[in-house]
């Protein structure tokens, strides 16, 4: 069975500042790995992808995010907070074969303070 | 539009009455999926259908709750007898099948809100 731990249901930091997400994932078999995010009422947009190729992913809007299999993690980072990545995000995980099955984390709301 | 569309985006409905949710994939998709959303928690996989098929209806509610992807026309998701513990936003995702084009990921609607009085 995979799952996705995510640290912190709620991050604030001021705008400038850097954005770091934390995800943990368990996977008995290599994972894909993926970060989403959601403005209010609306749908899931993809941020980012990890499917087995480089460990340091650049997504839009800046984020980036990096894999550290020895570490079981794939924490989302952006150098510097702009008021427009205030959302919620969601880290989630598949496996290879497995269709695009996805298994997501409880979130992470990011707050970005002036 | 070229994305996963879902409708109605809101629906009310009261206890014991039937709702029912669609969702057309991306043109060119074959698989869809459901997930729900309840408040303060992470999206819960539901369903994934291929068209005509189930292939892992594993979150799905033994009781009250279907879906169905039909060879023609939008996937649904029927929830019959609502309660209000079933007051919750649901989202369609879809991917292409096996192959080249599909890159892992999933392409969301964005969601159907269902509020049981």
């Amino acid at each position: 069975a995979q799952s996705v731990t995510q640290l912190g249901s709620h991050v604030s930091v001021s705008e400038g500042a850097l954005v770091l997400l934390r995800c943990n994932y368990s996977s008995s078999v290599p994972p894909y790995l993926f970060w989403y995010v959601q403005y209010p009422n609306q749908g899931l947009q993809l941020l980012l992808k990890y499917t087995s190729a480089a460990t340091l992913v650049k997504g839009i809007n800046g984020f980036e995010a990096e894999f550290k299999k020895s570490e079981t993690s794939f924490h989302l980072t952006k150098p510097s907070a702009h008021m427009s990545d205030a959302a919620e995000y969601f880290c989630a995980v598949s496996r290879a074969g497995g269709g695009n099955k996805l298994t997501f984390g409880t979130g992470t709301q990011l707050k970005v303070e002036l | 539009n070229a994305g996963v569309m879902q409708n109605p985006r809101h629906l009310v409905r009261r206890r014991g009455q039937e709702a029912r949710l669609r969702c057309s994939p991306v043109k060119g998709h074959s698989h869809v999926y459901w997930y729900r959303q309840l408040p303060e928690e992470g999206l819960k996989f539901m369903v994934y259908l291929q068209k005509e098929n189930i292939i892992d209806e594993s979150g799905m509610p033994k009781e009250r709750f279907s879906a169905e992807f039909p060879k023609e026309g939008p996937s649904i998701l029927r929830i019959q007898q609502v309660v209000r513990g079933d007051s919750a936003a649901y989202f369609c995702a879809s991917s292409p099948g096996s192959g080249g084009t599909n890159t892992g990921e999933l392409f969301f609607g964005e969601g159907s809100r269902l509020t049981v009085l």
